[in-house]
């Protein structure tokens, strides 16, 4: 069956930098790019980009240029998103999913506090 | 980017009840090649929302025949009928048809 794996939550420090990473199983990685998404506590949900997973190609939302990088390791099949220079303003569940939208990690909670 | 305005915010149910929820686009969702990328999901507490129907009224693998999507253009409702408790948490529309993709801001659905 279709899964997507992250990591688990983070705690860190205004400033610093977090690597998620969301490992897929059951389906050829290469076939399906990856999205990222972010969900602030009680809000909605926010696309932040995609990255294709055949090429590594990455396209990011306006909102989510500079401090938001995607990579890939496909011998692994997994992708990673890399925030650096932590603000408070990036505390939030951020989840990755598959190319349609279709299956989504567990998603992880990255607290941000001095 | 193309605004998603679902309603109502919350909406108190009757176990056995039937409700829909609106979602209405700022722009037409349908894409130039015919298809119309509108999907709903729910949210449960703690955990990742999962898909229940896919471009505007295709239920998702093992998704219950109480959930039905229908709509066209910039107007499309989710009805869920027999309410079960498993059906409570939050419900969001998705537009995957324009760049970037867009999601409502959600419906709760809870037990009157």
């Amino acid at each position: 069956q279709i899964q997507l794996v992250q990591s688990g939550p983070e705690v860190k420090k205004p400033g610093e930098s977090v690597k998620i990473s969301c490992k897929a199983s059951g389906y050829t990685f290469t076939q399906a790019g990856m999205q990222w998404l972010k969900q602030a506590q009680g809000k909605s949900l926010k696309w932040m980009g995609w990255i294709n997973t055949n090429t590594g190609k990455t396209t990011y939302a306006a909102d989510f240029t500079g401090r938001f990088v995607f990579s890939l390791e496909t011998s692994a099949s997994t992708a990673y998103l890399q925030i650096t220079n932590l603000k408070n303003e990036d505390m939030a569940t951020y989840f990755c999913a598959r190319w349609g939208f279709d299956y989504w990690g567990q998603g992880v909670m990255v607290t941000v506090s001095s | 980017d193309v605004l998603m305005t679902q309603t109502p915010v919350s909406l108190p149910v009757s176990l056995g009840g039937q409700v829909s929820i609106s979602c209405r686009s700022s722009q037409s969702l349908v894409h130039s090649d015919g298809n119309t990328y509108l999907h709903w999901y729910l949210q449960k507490p703690g955990q990742s929302p999962q898909l229940l129907i896919y471009r505007v009224s295709n239920r998702f693998s093992g998704v219950p025949d109480r959930f039905s999507g229908s709509g066209s253009g910039t107007d499309f409702t989710l009805k869920i009928s027999r309410v079960e408790p498993e059906d409570l948490g939050v419900y969001y529309c998705l537009q995957s048809t324009h760049f970037p993709p867009t999601f409502g801001s959600g419906t709760k659905l809870e037990i009157k």
